[in-house]
C-alpha cells in the first residue's frame, strides 16, 4: 500500500499561470516532507522542503503547503515557466527512517 | 565538481546474466542509496549504506546485493538478472550523521542507468 500518493499522473499549465501539484499521505508518523524535480535523462534532484511543525514553506517561485490534518501537501509554481517542465516526486519521511516517494507528476507548461 | 557518477547509463542484459552497477560521490557524504524507478511505481529504494562498513536492506532488496567499497564508492550487484529487474536505477548520497541516522534527508542523485532485461 503506497504511503505517499500522487493522484494527478499529468498537469498541463499554461506558462504564466500557477501550478499545483498535490501529494496525500497515509503514515501520520512522517516528520519532514520534500519535493524533487526531474528532467528527463537525468537524476532527480531536491526542491524544497517542509518540517511538519509548519504549514507553509517558500522559496522563490516556489511554494510547499501542509496541511496535517488533512495528511496533504501540495506544491504551488507560481508563476509557471516552460522551464519547469519536469517530472514531480513528492516525498516523506519519519525521523530516523527512509524517504518515502510518490510516483510522480509530469508537469507541462505551454507557451 | 561532479556530485554522484554512476555507470553505465545504459545496458541491455540476457536473462541469468549478472552485472555490477558503479557508483561514487565526491561530496565526502556518509550515506549511500540505491533506488529503482518503474512507471507508475515511484522511486524504491533496494539497498542503503548508512556509513562506510554498514549495508541494510530497502523496500524492495531481492535479487540485488550490494558493497560499500569505500566512503566514495556503493555498488549493486544483479548475480542472475531476471526481466522485472528492467528498470531505471539511481544512485544517491546524503549527509546523513553516521550515528543519529537521517535527520531531512536531502538527496542528492546520480544520472541514472537504464537496465533492460531481455
Amino acid at each position: 500500500d503506497q504511503q505517499v500518493k500522487q493522484n494527478s499522473p499529468s498537469l498541463s499549465v499554461q506558462e504564466g499561470r500557477i501550478s499545483i501539484l498535490n501529494c496525500d499521505y497515509t503514515n501520520s508518523m512522517f516528520d519532514y516532507f520534500l519535493w524533487y524535480k526531474k528532467y528527463p535523462a537525468e537524476g532527480p534532484t531536491f526542491l524544497i522542503s517542509i518540517s511538519s511543525i509548519k504549514d507553509k514553506n517558500e522559496d522563490g517561485r516556489f511554494t510547499v503547503f501542509l496541511n496535517k490534518s488533512a495528511k496533504h501537501l501540495s506544491l504551488h509554481i507560481v508563476p509557471s515557466q516552460p522551464g519547469d517542465s519536469a517530472v514531480y516526486f513528492c516525498a516523506a519521511m519519519e525521523y530516523g527512517n527512509k524517504l518515502v516517494f510518490g510516483a510522480g507528476t509530469i508537469l507541462r507548461v505551454k507557451s | 565538481n561532479a556530485g554522484v557518477t554512476q555507470t553505465p547509463k545504459f545496458q541491455v542484459l540476457k536473462t541469468g546474466q549478472s552485472m555490477t552497477l558503479q557508483c561514487a560521490q565526491d561530496m565526502n557524504h556518509n550515506s549511500m542509496y540505491w533506488y529503482r524507478q518503474d512507471p507508475g511505481m515511484g522511486l524504491r529504494l533496494i539497498y542503503y549504506s548508512a556509513s562506510e562498513g554498514t549495508t541494510d536492506k530497502g523496500e524492495v532488496p531481492n535479487g540485488y546485493n550490494v558493497s560499500r567499497l569505500n566512503k566514495r564508492e556503493f555498488s549493486l550487484r544483479l548475480e542472475s538478472a531476471a526481466p522485472s529487474q528492467t528498470s531505471v536505477y539511481f544512485c544517491a548520497s546524503s549527509q546523513s550523521h553516521r550515528d543519529r541516522g537521517p535527520t531531512n534527508e536531502k538527496l542528492f542523485f546520480g544520472s541514472g542507468t537504464q537496465l533492460s532485461v531481455l
